[in-house]
C-alpha cells in the first residue's frame, strides 16, 4: 500500500519515441506535482494539479503534457523524446502548503 | 521571489561527529521551510519542517533545525552521525506568493559519513 506510486521505475527508450509515466496516490491529497531531477540532482518543478485543475505549468517544452483524470492520478506524457530528457522524474502529493510533500520513488528515464 | 542556497555541496564527517548542513533562504514573506533526505535510488523523505511555530524544530532520525530570521538561515544538525545518515539532503522553501504549495529546492548537500 505505497502512498505515492510511480510506474515504471526505469524507462529506457530511443530518441523520437513517445512515452508516459504514471503516478497514483492513495493519501487523499488534493494537490499533485511533477518534478525533474537532473544529473546534478537539482530538482525543478514542472507541473502541478489541484483536484484535476492545472495550477502550475512551468517553462517546459510542450512535448511534455500532464494529465489528471482524477485527483488521485497524475500522468506525464512525453512526445518525441530527446537525449536531454534523460533524468529522474518524481511525482509528489500534498494536502496543504504547510504539510510538505510525499514523494514517489521516481522514474529514471534514459533516452538513447 | 523565494529561493534557498545550501552552502557546501559535499560534507564529510566521521561517525559520531556533529552533522551541520547549512541552508539560507530568501523570502519576501514569512517562509515555510523544509528539509528532505534522499537515499540512493529512492524518493525524497521529509525530515522536518518550519511553518511559523517553534523556531527549533525536531525531526526524524535525530535531526533538528533552527529557524533564525535575523540570519535568514535554517541549518540542519544532528549531534552524532551514523553511517546510515549518508545521503543527499535538500533544503526547500515554499513559494507562498504563488499560493500553489510549490516548493523551491536548494542544490542539495551530499553527506558522507566515514567510519
Amino acid at each position: 500500500d505505497t502512498a505515492v506510486s510511480q510506474t515504471p521505475k526505469y524507462l529506457v527508450t530511443q530518441m523520437g519515441n513517445d512515452k508516459s509515466i504514471k503516478c497514483e496516490q492513495n493519501l487523499g491529497h488534493d494537490t499533485m506535482y511533477w518534478y525533474k531531477q537532473d544529473s546534478k540532482k537539482f530538482l525543478k518543478i514542472m507541473f502541478s494539479y489541484n483536484n484535476k485543475e492545472l495550477i502550475i505549468n512551468e517553462t517546459v517544452p510542450n512535448r511534455f503534457s500532464p494529465k489528471s483524470p482524477d485527483k488521485a492520478h497524475l500522468n506525464l506524457h512525453i512526445n518525441s523524446l530527446e537525449l536531454g530528457d534523460s533524468a529522474v522524474y518524481f511525482c509528489a502529493s500534498s494536502p496543504t502548503e504547510t504539510y510538505g510533500y510525499t514523494f514517489g520513488s521516481g522514474t529514471r528515464l534514459t533516452v538513447v | 521571489a523565494q529561493s534557498v542556497t545550501q552552502l557546501g555541496s559535499h560534507v564529510s564527517v566521521s561517525e559520531g561527529a556533529l552533522v551541520l548542513l547549512r541552508c539560507n533562504y530568501s523570502s519576501s514573506v514569512p517562509p515555510y521551510l523544509f528539509w528532505y533526505v534522499q537515499y540512493p535510488n529512492q524518493g525524497l523523505q521529509l525530515l522536518l519542517k518550519y511553518t511559523s511555530a517553534a523556531t527549533l524544530v525536531k525531526g526524524i532520525n535525530g535531526f533538528e533545525a533552527e529557524f533564525k530570521k535575523s540570519e535568514t538561515s535554517f541549518h540542519l544538525t544532528k549531534p552524532s552521525a551514523h553511517m546510515s545518515d549518508a545521503a543527499e539532503y535538500f533544503c526547500a522553501v515554499s513559494d507562498r506568493s504563488s499560493n500553489t504549495g510549490k516548493l523551491i529546492f536548494g542544490q542539495g548537500t551530499t553527506l558522507q559519513v566515514k567510519p
